[in-house]
């Protein structure tokens, strides 16, 4: 089974900060790599797909890069809103999430 | 603009059935341009798939559930279901549904998702 790794579990920020996320695979996923963000108590949205495209009306300050087993998620000039927790999602074979990152105000 | 609701018990004894129901506005199942999803979300913890059936009834599970779970579809009320048995105290999670997309490059992609409903089983 394909294990997906998220790193950091959690991490600190501010408004305005620019912020990465990393998912590993533990084999290559080519391209098959989704991100997500949930707010608390809230389902999850779509962000990112095929790795690196972004789903309709997400805004550009999000973006996503990586390809085989190492990807990551990259929020530039982070807004109040962005305050979440992200999931990576692999869909190589039977989808699996990565255990989430907790991005918080500092 | 697709909507997802999930309903059903949100408490359910150990040993029985888990059932749930996800209404569908705003897009038909039966155009046949997407799968169906459930995805589970135990209270702190990471999003597990379910399962996704396709609209003829063709269903796909995780196999860490296979056996206990079965995924139906109800074309003319816009609907598909979950059902789960023997539960056990692990099964206690937010339910969500959600929609993915059938024939593209990435067919387990989520691009929709109901609010989810917690089931709690005790």
């Amino acid at each position: 089974d394909i294990e997906m790794t998220q790193s950091p579990s959690s991490l600190s920020a501010s408004v305005g900060d620019r912020v990465t996320i990393t998912c590993r695979a533990s084999q290559s996923i080519s391209n098959h790599l989704s991100w997500y963000q949930q707010k608390r108590g809230k389902a999850p949205k779509l962000l990112i797909y095929g790795a690196s495209t972004l789903h309709s009306g997400v805004p550009a300050r999000f973006s996503g890069s990586g390809s085989g087993t190492d990807f990551t998620l990259t929020i530039t000039s982070l807004q109040p809103e962005d305050f979440a927790t992200y999931h990576c999602q692999q869909s190589y074979s039977i989808p699996l999430f990565g255990q989430g990152t907790r991005l918080e105000i500092k | 603009q697709v909507q997802l609701q999930e309903s059903g018990p949100g408490l359910v004894k150990p040993s029985q059935t888990l059932s749930l129901t996800c209404t569908v506005s705003g897009d038909s199942i039966r155009t046949g341009n997407y799968y169906w999803n459930w995805i589970r979300q135990p209270a702190g913890k990471g999003l597990e798939w379910i399962g996704r059936i396709y609209p003829s009834g063709s269903t796909n599970y995780n196999p860490s559930l296979r056996g206990r779970v079965t995924i139906s579809v109800d074309t003319s009320n816009n609907q598909f279901s979950l059902t789960l048995t023997s539960v056990t105290a692990a099964d206690t999670a937010v339910y969500y549904c959600a929609r993915s997309d059938y024939g593209g490059d990435f067919p387990f992609v989520f691009d929709y998702w109901g609010q989810g409903t917690l089931v709690t089983v005790s």
